[in-house]
């Protein structure tokens, strides 16, 4: 079974601290992608990568870096939290096969609130 | 995502049937997803097309029509367990991007007994 696990299910930040939050999949996908989910908005693509030291904004990078120095570990660091970061975080993974569906695995979710 | 639309909601008995409709636009389509999300879970994957036509998996079902920009994911025979969030991705392949997925808002479906 895939398994795509986050650093911390539930994290309270102050404003203006950098937050890191991690994610490690276990099945040598080669795609890894970080999302927001707010009420309403639905998943939104903060960044995504598709090999090691490769990286692509998606639609809200704003505010956003990330990090990915090994294939099974994608980072997602706020460089100085604000309160309009408070959110569902969702790390997800998938493959890159020629033929399939190279559907996503999604770790649990890491709840931020910055205050 | 601005360009996948789902309606919010939907209620439907235990044992009956409930359609849910996804529409798109995209410049590059490569794929149409379905996920399901209980609350305070992550989304698991349900169902993907890439043709056009129907897909059956169990009690669950997809359509897709690419020339129409629409799919919709069918849930027959409901049980309870079925109320949960049901989200419309689509894969899209641009010139200077592979794999970036945009997500519906999702659908509410709330089983009543």
């Amino acid at each position: 079974d895939v398994k795509v696990t986050q650093s911390s299910r539930y994290l309270v930040k102050r404003t203006g601290e950098k937050v890191f939050l991690e994610c490690v999949q276990d099945m040598d996908h080669e795609n890894m992608f970080w999302y927001r989910q707010d009420p309403g908005l639905g998943l939104r693509l903060i960044y995504f990568s598709y090999d090691v030291k490769m990286k692509e904004k998606g639609d809200i990078p704003e505010g956003y870096s990330v990090s990915r120095e090994k294939k099974e570990r994608f980072s997602l660091i706020l460089e100085s939290a604000s309160t309009n970061q408070t959110s569902m975080y969702l790390c997800a993974s998938s493959s890159l096969k020629l033929q399939g569906a190279n559907e996503q695995y999604f770790g649990p979710g890491t709840r931020l609130t910055v205050t | 995502g601005q360009n996948i639309d789902q309606p919010t909601e939907m209620t439907a008995t235990e044992g009956a049937i409930v359609q849910i409709n996804c529409t798109y636009q995209t410049s590059g389509f490569n794929g149409l997803f379905w996920y399901q999300q209980h609350a305070g879970e992550a989304p698991t994957f349900l169902s993907y097309n890439v043709l056009d036509g129907l897909e059956e998996k169990g009690r669950f079902s997809s359509f897709l029509s690419r020339s129409k920009g629409y799919s919709y994911l069918l849930l027959k025979e409901l049980q309870m367990k079925d109320s949960a969030s049901y989200l419309c991705a689509v894969r899209e392949l641009t010139t200077d991007s592979w794999g970036k997925f945009q997500f519906g808002a999702g659908t509410q479906v709330v089983v009543t007994p």
